[in-house]
């Protein structure tokens, strides 16, 4: 089955302790990004790839790092979380990267960080 | 930078009732267009998508969308809402050229009634 798999999908943690959310599809997709979901502001994007080892900012990349090291993965870290950082992420994929292609979304991570 | 306005952030009706979502977009060009749909502890699932051609659009589970350019519209539909069609829905846009994708709007939550 054509997926986008996160893990974990429920994460509680602490400021200032460092953690990495994976994220993996199994299509051949070109492009992969990551988005976090707040309430009030709809999906807002983190970072994205358009292909191995190249990587961009989206509109709100601060307190986040991603690798793409290989083409299936894209993982997320934030290396000293703080409470604002709780939310719930999204990875999504594409087999291309303008506009008028469909994104494929993983389940969502909730995280909470104290 | 294109934007998108999602003006009702939650919406009830009841069961069988028709339904409307209002979505507005700001880009210069014509767009690509979306709605997504995310159910309860789900990932976001693509509705219908409209890039060009036939101004109506036909979706699945029974949802369509009409592009009108003259309003920058474009207005979620379906005729009869069933009790698994509650949750968020989500509109979004996309430009040709742009590795950023899509921008989401806020997204509008809706009850279904029995």
């Amino acid at each position: 089955e054509a997926q986008v798999t996160q893990n974990p999908r429920y994460l509680i943690t602490v400021t200032g302790k460092k953690l990495t959310v994976t994220c993996s599809q199994n299509m051949n997709h070109e492009y992969m990004s990551w988005y976090r979901q707040d309430p009030g502001l709809g999906l807002r994007q983190i970072y994205y790839s358009m292909n191995v080892e190249v990587t961009d900012k989206g509109d709100v990349p601060e307190g986040y790092k991603v690798s793409r090291k290989e083409k299936r993965n894209f993982p997320l870290i934030l290396e000293s979380p703080s409470p604002n950082q709780t939310s719930l992420y999204f990875c999504a994929s594409s087999a291309g990267h303008s506009g008028a292609n469909v994104l494929t979304f993983g389940a969502g991570s909730r995280l909470t960080v104290l | 930078a294109q934007s998108v306005t999602q003006p009702d952030i939650h919406i009830t009706v009841s069961e069988g009732a028709s339904l409307e979502l209002r979505c507005n977009y700001s880009y210069g060009a014509t767009p690509y267009l979306f709605w997504y749909v995310q159910s309860p502890g789900q990932g976001l699932q693509l509705l219908l998508k409209y890039f060009s051609g036939d101004t109506l659009v036909q979706g699945i589970k029974g949802f369509e969308a009409e592009f009108k350019r003259s309003q920058s519209s474009f207005n979620l539909r379906k005729p009869s809402v069933h009790w698994s069609d509650a949750a968020e829905y989500f509109c979004a846009v996309g430009r040709e050229g742009s590795a950023r994708q899509l921008t989401f709007g806020s997204g509008t939550q809706l009850t279904v009634l029995p």
